[in-house]
């Protein structure tokens, strides 16, 4: 099975700060890698397909790059609802595996 | 607008069966593939399965021996079975659209289910 490792598990920030999630995949999954976002108490909302696609009505701050094992999610000026739990997730072969999660916190 | 709601029992003894249904409104579950995804308390998601017109099904490999997921199109509603369960299958459970089969682009609110005696 493919494993998604996520770092860091949290990542302290200021508001118009720059981030970058780090999401690795145990072997190539070519570009077939989702980015979702978790605030509590919520379902999860997807973010990003296929590493770089962002989806309609997501923030043009957030961007996926990324393709084969090392993919990473970017918000360019981090903003006070973006505080949530960041999650990649693989989509290659027949399994679906998230990583465990970075939890972007207020520093 | 579509969307999906979960419905069960939120308390399941051990070794039991969990059983959960997600109906869908707004549009027809014929036209898409469904998934289970659950997330145990202060943990992060686990993929549970997905169906696909009825015929097309696809399970985690770590719970495919206790998982049936199942679609009834008259009641625009799928479903969750979860044999032999334990404390370790106590979560929040999503059912969610995934889109190609791939993604999950549209999610329910969530159920929990504790599993204890």
């Amino acid at each position: 099975d493919i494993q998604m490792t996520q770092s860091p598990s949290t990542l302290s920030a200021s508001v118009g700060d720059r981030v970058t999630l780090t999401c690795r995949a145990s072997q190539s999954i070519s570009i077939w890698l989702a980015w979702y976002q978790q605030k509590p108490g919520k379902a999860p909302k997807l973010l990003i397909s296929k590493a770089s696609s962002l989806e309609s009505g997501v923030p043009s701050r957030f961007s996926g790059s990324g393709s084969g094992t090392e993919f990473t999610l970017t918000i360019s000026s981090l903003q006070p609802d973006d505080f949530a739990t960041y999650y990649c997730q693989h989509y290659s072969g027949s399994s679906r595996t998230f990583g465990q999660g970075t939890k972007v916190e207020i520093k | 607008q579509v969307q999906l709601q979960e419905s069960g029992p939120g308390l399941v003894k051990p070794s039991e069966t969990l059983s959960l249904t997600c109906t869908v409104s707004g549009e027809s579950i014929s036209s898409y593939y469904w998934s289970w995804v659950r997330q145990p308390p202060g943990k992060g998601l686990e993929w549970i399965g997905y169906i696909y017109s009825s015929a097309i099904t696809n399970y985690n490999p770590s719970l495919k021996s206790r998982v049936t997921i199942s679609m009834d199109t008259s009641k625009n509603h799928f479903s969750l079975r979860l044999t032999s369960v334990t404390a370790a299958d106590t979560a929040l459970y999503y059912c969610a659209r995934a889109r190609s089969s791939s993604v999950f682009d549209l999610w329910g609110r969530g159920t929990l289910v504790t599993v204890s005696s």
